[in-house]
């Protein structure tokens, strides 16, 4: 069975400061990874998946993640924060189904 | 818009009675997947329905149940509703059943069950 770990449930930034959010999965076989967002009062926003290929995976509103097999990490970076990032971010992996498996989320502050 | 489309948005109701989720996935999406999303168990699979049949099953009670239709929208029904049934239920769809598609999750369903 599959798991996926965020650590640190709280990340607080400053505005123009690194974003890293971490991520660990568990996993018999290669799975596929992903990141949603959930911003307050919203659905799942998918910002970046990683399925084959490139382990340095591009995604939308300047995020990126990189896969690392050795590590079992897929962490989530945007070398800048913005105000507008702050909402809840989600890991998650899929395997031989394709129903996703959800860390337990980690909520992004960023404060001026 | 993630194109997936869930009634109703916000839903109050008493212990002891049954609801109806409701969802249309997006267009061409064959796949449908229903979360719960609680402060204390964080997102849980619930079920996944492929063109109209159970496909897997995760952490659904057996109050609760749900189905595809024809026209591939799904409805999750939930009965002898507790306190702790109060949640956001998630949801989604994905185009076909490979493990490397995108899921598209729709608003939410906000149950409140007093």
């Amino acid at each position: 069975a599959q798991s996926v770990t965020q650590l640190g449930s709280h990340v607080s930034v400053s505005e123009g400061a690194l974003v890293l959010l971490r991520c660990n999965y568990s996993s018999s076989v290669p799975p596929y990874l992903f990141w949603y967002v959930q911003y307050p009062n919203q659905g799942l926003q998918l910002l970046l998946k990683y399925t084959t290929g490139a382990t340095l995976v591009k995604g939308i509103n300047g995020f990126e993640a990189e896969f690392k097999k050795s590590e079992t990490s897929f962490h989530l970076t945007k070398p800048s924060a913005h105000m507008s990032d702050a909402a809840e971010y989600f890991c998650a992996a899929s395997g031989t189904a394709s129903k996703l498996t959800f860390g337990t989320g980690t909520r992004l502050q960023v404060t001026l | 818009d993630s194109g997936v489309t869930q009634t109703p948005k916000h839903l109050i109701t008493a212990t002891g009675q049954r609801v109806t989720l409701r969802c249309s996935p997006r267009s061409g999406d064959l796949s449908v997947y229903w979360y719960q999303q609680s402060l204390d168990q964080g997102l849980q699979f619930l079920i996944q329905y492929y063109n109209g049949e159970e496909r897997a099953k995760g952490n659904i009670l057996e109050r609760f149940s749900a189905q595809q239709f024809p026209d591939l929208h799904s409805e999750l029904n939930l009965s002898s509703l507790e306190l702790g049934d109060s949640a956001l239920y998630f949801c989604a769809s994905s185009e076909s059943l490979s493990s490397g598609n995108t899921i598209y999750f729709g608003e939410g369903s906000w149950l409140t069950v007093v």
